[in-house]
């Protein structure tokens, strides 16, 4: 049983718009979200986070939205660049968990020049 | 340069043949992990250490030994290797303060295949 899902494996944007990568999860105990990008051949590296306690955090172009009550988290890249163009994972972990952190599946991002 | 390093980086194997898969990381961590990716299943956690003596098992641990005997150093083992091991394993680390987010460092990610 999959505790964090995301449910879009690829989405195409057109560069300088705006992308929107979703991420569910079912586990009501995590209580800290993040956002990793991975390219090819390379390990996944930290992009953003957020606590229960927030609902919005901001990194530059980054953006990470959380809906507790929908356990539905989102990242918004504004403007999209090409170089965005990644693999991003949404990982979430509970206090007490010796904080393991679940991971999503994965969602292919694609930035058209 | 802070980082995890992961060796071999390739490797294609056969089954039966015992492999291990080497990471260190030179931050002091005291946390470290194992995962490995699949196709449509995201990174899923095999083994991981909160310090040096101390393993435990994560997701999918079936077909792997683990040993932390150093603090910078968390080798994946594979004592008989079977084809549905074939994936891409990543050794993560991080430092663990017991607060916040479990901020995670990877290494490069090691492709094992096993015919």
């Amino acid at each position: 049983d999959q505790q964090v899902k995301q449910n879009s494996p690829s989405l195409s944007v057109q560069e300088g718009r705006i992308s929107i990568l979703n991420c569910d999860y079912t586990n009501s105990m995590f209580d800290y979200f993040l956002w990793y990008k991975k390219y090819p051949a390379e390990g996944p590296t930290f992009l953003i986070s957020i606590s229960s306690i927030k609902d919005k955090n901001e990194d530059g172009r980054f953006t990470v939205f959380l809906n507790k009550s929908a356990k539905h988290l989102s990242l918004h890249i504004v403007p999209s660049q090409p170089g965005d163009s990644a693999v991003y994972f949404c990982a979430a972990s509970a206090a007490g968990s010796a904080r393991q952190l679940t991971f999503g599946s994965g969602t292919q991002l694609t930035v058209l020049p | 340069e802070a980082q995890v390093t992961q060796n071999p980086r390739y490797l294609i194997t056969v089954t039966g043949k015992k492999l291990t898969v080497t990471c260190s990381q030179n931050m002091n961590h005291e946390y470290m992990s194992w995962y490995r990716q699949d196709p449509g299943l995201g990174l899923r956690q095999i083994y991981y250490s909160m310090n040096v003596e101390v393993t435990d098992k994560g997701d999918v641990p079936e077909g792997y030994k683990v040993s932390r005997k150093e603090k910078r150093n968390f080798p994946l083992i594979l004592e008989s290797p079977s084809p549905n091991q074939t994936s891409l394993y990543f050794c993560a680390s991080s430092l663990r303060t017991g607060m916040g987010a479990n901020v995670l460092t990877f290494g490069a990610g090691s492709r094992l295949t096993v015919l």
